[in-house]
């Protein structure tokens, strides 16, 4: 799997976007960018995902370049309850029974402040 | 639709005792996923199943862990003899039987060995 560079802490106000970056330079055709993230010691929450067109949910957005070599996770109102570690992952989409374990790096520690 | 159960959520244990950690995955989810937590480290994959199969196992460690995931009942990961240094967070995580592979996690057992 491709490997994944993130920068190991942020701070953001509450109220306003916070902008989680992510390289993947290495990153190939056929793997998503996921994203995850844990609150505290909670079991990690997924956010969301994408390929190569930009993604959007209720919880977030993923802007991913057109070269696909980075990406950026947008919460658009970060509150107090956003302060968690971000994990960007890429993951290859493979054949139904094909090994597809997420491989967690340190991610980044968010910390939105009041 | 309730999400990704595991139990016990917390588990004392002393050495050379054994330890069972279960996990109910979502429901219409056949994958099964165990990742492993050390204290202030990363998540780490362990093994990956579908109903009565073990497809990877490559993040196993060679002795006293094993996974099962029966055709019925959740699955369950078996810890023997353990040591201080299986004391860790244990998460499971599932996906669906069809269409998107996306993991969602429970909440964890945290497993201490006294």
């Amino acid at each position: 799997d491709a490997k994944t560079t993130q920068p190991p802490s942020m701070d953001c106000a509450e109220g306003r976007a916070a902008n989680l970056p992510c390289n993947h330079s290495t990153i190939s055709g056929n793997e998503y960018v996921y994203w995850y993230r844990q609150i505290h010691s909670q079991g990690p929450q997924y956010i969301i995902h994408g390929l190569k067109n930009n993604e959007t949910n209720e919880m977030a957005s993923l802007i991913i370049t057109e070269d696909r070599k980075s990406s950026t996770l947008i919460l658009p109102h970060a509150t107090l309850r956003d302060t968690a570690v971000y994990y960007c992952i890429v993951r290859p989409r493979g054949p139904s029974g094909s090994a597809r374990q997420l491989t967690f790096g340190s991610g980044t520690q968010l910390t939105v402040l009041p | 639709n309730a999400g990704v159960m595991q139990n016990p959520r917390h588990l004392v244990r002393r050495r050379g005792q054994e330890a069972r950690l279960r996990c109910s995955p979502m429901k219409g989810h056949s994958h099964v996923y165990w990742y492993r937590q050390l204290p202030e480290e990363g998540l780490k994959f362990m093994v990956y199943l579908q109903k009565e199969n073990i497809i990877d196992e490559s993040g196993m460690p060679k002795e006293r862990f094993s996974a099962e995931f029966p055709k019925e009942g959740p699955s369950i990961l078996r810890i023997q003899q353990v040591v201080r240094g299986d004391s860790a967070a244990y998460f499971c995580a599932s996906s669906p039987t069809q269409g998107t592979d996306t993991q969602y996690f429970g909440p964890g057992t945290r497993l201490t060995v006294l």
